[in-house]
């Protein structure tokens, strides 16, 4: 049963233009949304997050949007740069906040 | 400022042996999580302490699998016997314990356990 879900297993985006990555989850009850970067033969980074009461979230080339009536979620990446060609993961937690559900990640590819 | 630290990054070991995988979390962090990675399954939670407790042990896969956390320093994971199936990276994260919203978890650069 997988309360979050990345159906897109990669993605391969130009240099300079707009990455954009999905999450959907099936858990009503989340209530904190993150993002988690992940390079080879490293553990996850965290990139940035959201909650259930905001919309949207930015931290520089990094927008969240969160749209809860469709349960979904959506980083967007302006401008790509090769950098970021790594693993993307979304999570999501409840209650608490420390119990997070992956998901089970988006290869991105940034060419130059 | 010294991230969580993971103990082996690797280690090949034959079925039936015992494991030990360690992890010293960020210093002031008091939650401590373990999570496998396969490709299977993705990441997955095994099991998080808070404040050196367990709180959720429902993500281990079986009696094989045990974890202890004797001091806010220090925690193991420990698998006897193993088993090729147990093969994974293993990754342990460290956070301060959420209240009304979640804390980021931040996570070692895990330990790759083969089992032959």
């Amino acid at each position: 049963d997988q309360q979050v879900k990345q159906n897109s297993p990669s993605l391969s985006v130009q240099e300079g233009r707009i990455s954009i990555l999905n999450c959907d989850y099936t858990n009503s009850m989340f209530d904190y949304f993150l993002w988690y970067k992940k390079y080879p033969a490293e553990g996850p980074t965290f990139l940035i997050s959201i909650s259930s009461i905001k919309d949207k979230n930015e931290d520089g080339r990094f927008t969240v949007f969160l749209n809860k009536s469709a349960k979904h979620l959506s980083l967007h990446i302006v401008p790509s740069q090769p950098g970021d060609s790594a693993v993307y993961f979304c999570a999501a937690s409840v209650g608490d906040g420390n119990k997070l559900v992956f998901g089970a990640g988006t290869i991105l590819r940034v060419k130059s | 400022d010294a991230g969580v630290i993971q103990s082996p990054r690797h280690e090949v070991t034959e079925m039936g042996q015992e494991v030990t995988l360690r992890c010293k979390p960020i210093s002031g962090h008091n939650s401590l999580f373990w999570y496998r990675q396969t490709m299977m399954r993705g990441l997955e939670l095994l099991i998080y302490f808070n404040n050196n407790v367990p709180i959720d042990d429902s993500g281990m896969p079986e009696d094989r699998f045990s974890a202890k956390m004797p001091n806010a320093s220090f925690s193991t994971l420990k698998i006897q016997p193993s088993e090729p199936r147990d093969s994974a990276v293993y990754f342990c994260a460290s956070s301060l314990i959420a209240n009304l919203a979640g804390q980021p978890q931040h996570f070692g650069d895990g330990t790759r356990l083969s089992i032959l």
